[in-house]
């Protein structure tokens, strides 16, 4: 089957605008992860779904950062207001339990 | 923030010869896990040790967990051009519903030809 798809995989915004980045898991996976990695560090966690739920938000840098998955499966991470600093790839991820998660490709942010 | 970290944070070796990276946590964990990235195919699992588990062998890696001094390593031996990539450690806490991976800062390997 597929494996976990984001959209866009690129996006150019200029400082103010709002961005909706897309992330598909793999169908089944109960567990989907947001990350946001700056070029030359790891990953830094954002934000953890169960199903619906949001089980965890304490890596969302600000307000500005809102993410959702109202029917448990597509998530949306929606910045408002972007500036520059929120450049960076975001990653998602989705997993069955506590092991292995699996990446999509990533959309890669640009703030001019 | 990140709760790990590798070293050493670069390593380039003559492609054959083995590479070795460490990596160090903070807190107690219920597995750690290493991933591969290029640009190639992004990040990629490699390899989950739990924190029951010594020593995990998969094809040519092998990753060790000491839980008394919070650290491990991965061994990739026999390295190949292929292998040039930046390496991650993971660390999914020991605590209660928590399943969110903490990162490292990654150790980039170039395997020269």
């Amino acid at each position: 089957g597929a494996g976990v798809s984001q959209s866009p995989r690129y996006k150019v915004a200029k400082r103010g605008q709002d961005v909706a980045l897309r992330c598909d898991p793999i169908s089944g996976h109960v567990s989907l992860f947001w990350y946001q990695q700056a070029l030359g560090q790891g990953p830094e966690f954002l934000t953890y779904f169960q199903n619906e739920a949001q089980l965890d938000k304490s890596g969302l840098p600000s307000d500005r950062f809102f993410a959702e998955r109202p029917e448990g499966s597509v998530s949306t991470l929606k910045i408002q207001r972007t500036q520059q600093e929120d450049s960076a790839v975001y990653l998602c991820a989705s997993s069955l339990n506590r092991g292995e998660q699996y990446f999509g490709p990533g959309t890669r942010l640009t703030v001019t | 923030s990140q709760q790990g970290e590798e070293d050493p944070q670069a390593l380039s070796i003559q492609e054959g010869e083995n590479a070795t990276m460490n990596c160090s946590y903070k807190t107690s964990i219920n597995n750690l896990q290493w991933y591969r990235q290029n640009s190639g195919r992004g990040l990629v699992h490699l390899i989950l040790i739990r924190s029951n588990e010594r020593e995990k062998h998969s094809g040519r890696l092998r990753v060790t967990l000491d839980t008394s001094k919070k650290s491990s390593s991965l061994l990739i031996t026999a390295s190949r051009a292929a292998d040039t990539a930046s390496y991650f450690c993971a660390t999914v806490y020991n605590a209660g519903n928590n399943r969110k991976l903490i990162w490292g800062l990654g150790t980039s390997l170039a395997v020269n030809p």
